[in-house]
């Protein structure tokens, strides 16, 4: 069986702190996704990985992966109030009809 | 970027009625299309696959007879809660991917239901 997890669960942290969010998947992975999600809101794509070792940065966000270590991280750098919300990590697979297995999320709260 | 829609954005009903919900892709043609649901802090789960043209692909679990899934045309796919009752509200999303960028799940909007 497929799992995904996340930690940690729930983060606080300051504004212009920098923290790690990390996702570790069971088995080996054609894609792994980073999504936001904001109360009462659905869900905004943030990255999307497809090899080993890539790397992707937006803003304050950056993204890699580690196929070989099944885990991919989330670093967030100089945290500010807006990047406060839920994030899940997402593992799809080909061969499970492109269907996403997400994590639990790590709800952050970025605090003045 | 892809962009799909999804109404109503919220609903409240009452126990033993039916609710649709509609999810589409206002610029790209989806041959598949997802359907989650979320309870109140938790993560997505995945209800059934969508396929246009074919039945749903329902996950384990999850009632058929239910959740009614349509997929009618390449830009819609539709949800129907029958007989809805209060352990079935939720807050429901849809997803597709642009089959020429197929790389990004684009999700709609979700439609929290309240059944009464």
């Amino acid at each position: 069986e497929l799992k995904v997890e996340q930690n940690p669960l729930f983060l606080s942290m300051q504004e212009g702190k920098n923290y790690t969010i990390y996702c570790n998947y069971s088995t080996t992975s054609d894609r792994l996704y980073w999504y936001r999600q904001d109360p009462g809101k659905s869900l905004e794509s943030l990255f999307v990985l497809l090899s080993n070792g890539a790397v992707k940065q937006e803003g304050r966000l950056m993204a890699s992966l580690d196929t070989k270590a099944r885990l991919s991280t989330l670093h967030i750098t100089a945290a500010v109030h807006d990047l406060s919300a839920t994030y899940f990590c997402a593992v799809e697979y080909y061969t499970n009809a492109g269907k996403s297995t997400f994590g639990d999320g790590t709800t952050l709260t970025v605090k003045p | 970027g892809a962009v799909v829609s999804q109404h109503p954005s919220w609903v409240i009903c009452k126990s033993g009625t039916s609710v649709k919900i509609e999810c589409r892709s206002l610029d790209f043609q989806a041959t598949t299309m997802f359907w989650y649901r979320q309870f109140p802090k938790q993560s997505l789960m995945l209800m059934a696959t969508s396929n246009e043209g074919s039945k749903a692909t329902y996950e384990q679990g999850v009632e058929k007879d239910k959740f009614l899934i349509n997929h009618a045309s390449l830009t819609l796919s539709t949800l129907t809660v029958t007989s809805a009752h209060p352990e079935d509200s939720s807050f429901y999303i849809c997803s597709a991917r642009d089959g020429q960028g197929y790389e990004k799940l684009f999700f709609g909007s979700g439609t929290q239901l309240s059944v009464l």
